[in-house]
């Protein structure tokens, strides 16, 4: 199925602790995303990327995250100072820009605790 | 802005009986529809996509979408234990970078 590559799968961080998370896209897909699920399954959109630019980011993640999508480097998103509200499945998922479709594919995903 | 509800909240049903899920959202304009599975603390699997009023089958799913009732469906033909798991529906517009919004999703356990 998805070949979205999500490292680490699982990172535990005291507060105030920088928590870094890394997605490797499909190959080809120039579309980015993350989100953020909690425990309640509920999703929260934090950003995309369409090559290396913001397409959209909410306000918290550009008050309190750090993200980039380099050419030829994973994408990244960094927790600058860590809260345990942040703990949550972080998703990220990648997809072909439109017309041809824009499917997001998700990796599995990056649980971090924040202790 | 979007809402996005499913229901039932939570399924049981036994294997090889048919089992019916529903999403409604509240953007008439939403041309872009997913479901999606997440087997336990795992990533999403997409399943189906639907953008025009009628039917979409994809193997044992199928997705009905009417919009004009702001309803989406999907049907899993002959479920298996394996598909136990929590099923999201997801609602866009086609461009790209668009934004999902995803319903709370409907956990579903196929009883052998």
């Amino acid at each position: 199925n998805s070949k979205v590559i999500q490292t680490p799968r699982y990172l535990v961080k005291g507060q105030g602790q920088k928590a870094k998370m890394r997605c490797i896209p499909e190959k080809g897909h120039p579309v980015v995303f993350w989100y953020q699920q909690n425990k309640n399954n509920e999703f929260k959109f934090l950003i995309n990327f369409q090559n290396q630019e913001v397409l959209q980011q909410i306000d918290m993640t550009e008050k309190r995250f750090s993200a980039e999508c380099p050419s030829n480097s994973p994408c990244s998103l960094e927790i600058q100072s860590s809260e345990a509200g942040d703990s949550a499945l972080y998703l990220c998922a990648s997809s072909l820009p439109s017309p041809s479709g824009n499917t997001l594919y998700f990796g599995e995903g990056s649980r971090l605790i924040v202790v | 802005q979007q809402k996005v509800q499913q229901s039932p909240e939570s399924l049981t049903v036994s294997e090889g009986a048919m089992a019916s899920l529903n999403c409604t959202f509240s953007d008439g304009t939403s041309n872009n529809f997913r479901w999606y599975r997440q087997h336990s603390a795992k990533g999403l699997e997409v399943l189906v996509s639907i953008f025009s009023d009628g039917e979409k089958e994809e193997g044992r799913f199928t997705a009905h979408l009417n919009r004009a009732n702001l309803h989406v469906s999907l049907h899993i033909r002959e479920p298996q234990p394996s598909d136990s798991a929590v099923y999201l529906c997801a609602v866009s517009m086609i461009n790209a970078g668009a934004k999902l919004t995803f319903g709370g999703g409907t956990r579903l356990t196929v009883r052998p």
